[in-house]
């Protein structure tokens, strides 16, 4: 059963446009969302996160939106820079019981931003 | 802060070798977690600690894999009898509030 899915394994965008990354969930209960990246050869990196009460959250050129009723965030990048090319994971949080702080994670999307 | 340390890089070995994999959180951080990198299902989370104690094992496929955690400092993943279906990137996060924080993985090739 996959809680939270990325539908689109990969994205190709250009430079300097919009790069928009979707992930759904099913589980009412995650009370917070993060995004991280990932370049290969390492580990993932935190990028922005969400708490369920926010509807957006922005942070440079990275803006996450959270729609709760739809259970669908998405990543928007703007503008879109080469170094951005990398894998996307969306995670969401269980905030109660004994698992508190677990996280779940999507497949990933491959963002590629070509010059 | 070096970040989380992980050993070996990259280990390859025969099915039916024993596999342990290592994981030295941030010091300071009181969860830690391990997860399997894998095409078809992305990150998943295998077992996870607070403070040094098993929280969640549900995510450990079978009773060949193992992980312990006998102090702040460390962690092992182990594998025995591994499988070729084994293969895959082995990731070890510690978490602050609500961020985690990934080693560099372990990849493992089980021929």
């Amino acid at each position: 059963d996959q809680q939270v899915k990325q539908n689109s394994p990969s994205l190709s965008v250009q430079e300097g446009r919009i790069s928009i990354l979707n992930c759904d969930y099913t589980n009412s209960m995650f009370d917070y969302f993060l995004w991280y990246k990932k370049y290969p050869a390492e580990g993932p990196t935190f990028l922005i996160s969400i708490s369920s009460i926010k509807d957006k959250n922005e942070d440079g050129r990275f803006t996450v939106f959270l729609n709760k009723s739809a259970k669908h965030l998405s990543l928007h990048i703007v503008p879109s820079q080469p170094g951005d090319s990398a894998v996307y994971f969306c995670a969401a949080r269980l905030g109660f019981g004994s698992n508190t702080g677990k996280l779940i994670f999507g497949q990933g999307t491959t963002l590629q931003v070509k010059p | 802060d070096a970040g989380v340390i992980q050993s070996p890089r990259h280990e390859v070995t025969e099915m039916g070798q024993e596999v342990t994999l290592r994981c030295k959180p941030i010091s300071g951080h009181n969860s830690l977690f391990w997860y399997r990198q894998t095409m078809m299902r992305g990150l998943e989370l295998l077992i996870y600690f607070n403070n040094n104690v098993p929280i969640d094992d549900s995510g450990m496929p079978e009773d060949r894999f193992s992980a312990k955690m006998p102090n702040a400092s460390f962690s092992t993943l182990k594998i025995q009898p591994s499988e070729p279906r084994d293969s895959a990137v082995y990731f070890c996060a510690s978490k602050v509030g609500n961020e985690q924080f990934f080693g560099p993985g372990t990849r493992l090739t089980v021929l």
